[in-house]
């Protein structure tokens, strides 16, 4: 069935760092691919989204592209932030005609000044 | 913007009790998802629900869970024996359309804790 694995965290930077947490993925069909981001406290946002091969989605100065060839949405984002410190995660859409996104377990991005 | 509401945040019952989880999704809304994310597991998709029925559940939703919208505004999960393995971060989440591309908007989550 379809999956996501993601990077195991914590990942701990220094402000102004790149930064990059890898997801790969396995599916059927041409799934959709998301990024959410959960800050301290609050629900889970979605951060930027792919919808189709060699897309690049691209939010808040952070940009993941979906490559078919590697089954893979990295995030991506040239200089982190203290504010960026929060737990990032991937998923995708479900089989076709489904209500669900299919999460991986999320990774936790610590960015210190 | 507008937000989801979970209430309790965090919820600590004795096994085999019954719990209700809340969740107030947004207002315009019109369907909603209950997930949950079991410490350092991924989080799994339980139940999505549409014009006051259950529309989707997966393998994990038995006949232990149910859903409501009992009054218009809130969307509760149901557990009615609770076990240890239910211990969990529970979220709510609503959209306005059912393209599971579209955005979901999440809760920030009720933690339950199973003695």
């Amino acid at each position: 069935g379809n999956s996501v694995t993601q990077m195991e965290g914590p990942v701990t930077l220094s402000e102004e760092a790149f930064l990059t947490i890898n997801c790969t993925y396995t599916a059927t069909g041409y799934p959709s691919l998301f990024w959410y981001v959960q800050y301290p406290g609050e629900g889970l946002q979605l951060l930027l989204k792919a919808t189709k091969a060699d897309d690049k989605g691209s939010n808040k100065g952070f940009e993941a592209t979906y490559r078919k060839e590697t089954t893979s949405f990295h995030l991506e984002k040239g200089s982190v932030q203290v504010s960026d410190s929060a737990v990032y995660f991937c998923a995708l859409s479900g089989p076709y005609n489904t209500d669900k996104l299919i999460f991986g377990t999320g990774t936790r991005l610590q960015v210190f000044p | 913007e507008p937000e989801v509401t979970q209430t309790p945040s965090h919820q600590v019952t004795q096994m085999g009790q019954e719990v209700i989880l809340r969740c107030v999704p947004i207002s315009n809304h019109l369907y909603f998802y209950w997930y949950r994310q079991i410490l350092g597991q991924k989080v799994e998709f339980l139940v999505s629900f549409y014009n006051n029925e259950i529309s989707e559940k997966s393998e994990i939703f038995d006949d232990q869970f149910s859903v409501e919208r009992p009054d218009g505004s809130n969307f509760t999960l149901k557990i009615r024996s609770t076990k240890l393995e239910d211990s969990a971060m529970y979220f709510c989440a609503s959209s306005v359309y059912r393209e599971v591309k579209e955005k979901l908007f999440f809760g920030s989550g009720t933690q339950l804790s199973v003695l």
